[in-house]
Parts: C-alpha cells; sequence; structure tokens
C-alpha cells in the first residue's frame, strides 16, 4: 500500500523569497515521485519526477525536489517565488513494482505569493 | 500537438438525472484515466482504461461506469445523480497502461475538466 501526506494545506510566501513544499510518502516498494501544479480552473500539469535516478531532481519553472529515503521526503523548493507560482500543488506516489496499481495524490498544498 | 480535451466543460444536473461527459487523449496516447476533484475529498481515482479495456478501478459506487472506444476516446457516466457528485471531473491520458514498464511512467497529460454541478 502506499500513501503520501502533504504537510501544510496553504502556504503563503512573498514574491522571491523561497518556496517549500512539504511532502511524505510511504510505499511497500521502492515508489516513483511526482510534483504536479494545476493553476485555477485548468487541469494538473507534470512539475517535475523521480524515477530512482539522481535523487535531487530539477523540474519546470525552477523547482526542485529532492528524494530523502531515510526521512521517506519529497519537498518541492524554489529559490524564489514569482507570482505565477501561485497555484495548487499536488504530490503524488505510485509503485512501479507493486503491480499496475494507480497514482495516489496528496490532497494539495495552495500556494499563496504576496507581492 | 492537441491536448486532452475533455467535454463539456461545464453542466448543470438535477439529482436523479445522468450526465456523459467526454475525453480526447492526446494523439497516440493509449491510456486514459479519470479523476474526481471536490474541496473535501481532493483528487480521487474513478477509473483507467488501455485498449478498449478497464484496468483499473477506484472505490466508487456502480453508479459511476465509463468506456473507451478504439480511437482511446473515453466516456464516463454517472447515473442517478446525487449532490454529492458535484466536482470537477478530470480526464489524464499517457502512452503507456499503468506506471509500470515506461519511460513515462506515472506521467499524465490532463484535460482541464469537466465542472458538474448538481442540484
Amino acid at each position: 500500500a502506499q500513501s503520501v501526506t502533504q504537510l501544510d494545506s496553504h502556504v503563503s510566501v512573498s514574491e522571491g523569497t523561497p518556496v517549500l513544499l512539504r511532502c511524505n510518502y510511504s510505499s511497500s516498494y521502492s515508489p516513483s515521485l511526482f510534483w504536479y501544479v494545476q493553476h485555477p480552473n485548468k487541469g494538473l500539469q507534470l512539475l517535475l519526477k523521480y524515477t530512482s535516478a539522481a535523487t535531487l531532481v530539477k523540474g519546470i519553472n525552477g523547482f526542485e525536489a529532492e528524494f530523502k529515503k531515510s526521512e521517506t521526503s519529497f519537498h518541492l523548493t524554489k529559490p524564489s517565488a514569482h507570482m505565477s507560482d501561485a497555484a495548487e500543488y499536488f504530490c503524488v506516489v505510485s509503485s512501479p513494482l507493486d503491480g499496475n496499481t494507480p497514482l495516489v495524490f496528496g490532497k494539495g498544498t495552495r500556494l499563496s505569493v504576496i507581492a | 500537438k492537441a491536448g486532452v480535451t475533455q467535454t463539456p466543460r461545464y453542466l448543470i444536473k438535477t439529482r436523479g438525472q445522468q450526465v456523459t461527459l467526454s475525453c480526447s487523449p492526446i494523439s497516440g496516447h493509449r491510456s486514459v484515466s479519470w479523476y474526481q476533484q471536490t474541496p473535501g475529498q481532493g483528487l480521487q481515482f474513478l477509473f483507467e482504461y488501455f485498449s478498449e479495456t478497464q484496468r483499473n478501478k477506484g472505490n466508487f459506487p456502480g453508479r459511476f461506469s465509463g468506456r473507451q472506444f478504439s480511437n482511446s476516446r473515453s466516456e464516463m457516466n454517472v447515473s442517478t445523480l446525487e449532490l454529492g457528485d458535484s466536482a470537477l471531473y478530470l480526464c489524464a491520458s499517457s502512452l503507456n497502461f499503468g506506471t509500470s514498464g515506461s519511460p513515462n511512467t506515472g506521467e499524465l497529460f490532463f484535460g482541464e475538466g469537466s465542472r458538474l454541478t448538481v442540484l
């Protein structure tokens, strides 16, 4: 079984300051992990993914995430927030070796960026 | 390359009615998944289709059904609508089935959704 917990439902940052969105996961097998972003009234878009290669993963729009197996975490960061980063972010886990089970989505973290 | 297209984008129904939502995946994608998104429950997996066969199903009642056609387009149907069915229904496509054995493992391409309001 697998699960994912996004530790903050809402994060608010000032423009130009760092962003940290936290995600912990649980998986019986070696997981694949993803971050998706959803802007208002839009579908989800893949930001980045970890699939057992490098533990530091770089994504689009300056985001990156680090896979820490010992902490079962996959936190999303960005050095400097832009107004356009305001959106809902979802951490997602899958276990490719656990049959073909569907992806499991976290509850989401809403990021607000203050000018 | 055209993205995932969902129709209709918005619709209003009353309790007891039924609704059919349509999803056209990205050209060449053979897998289509459906998700229900609500403020309270977040994103919940409904079902996944690959080559016209349902491969996975989430924990939803039998009122929720779907199918996939030979051109990979998919429809989902909800019968006997309830107030709690009000949600954004998202469709996602991917090259291959499930999340294993593919370089695109887990990479889903989402449509903008169909927002259903049940009165």
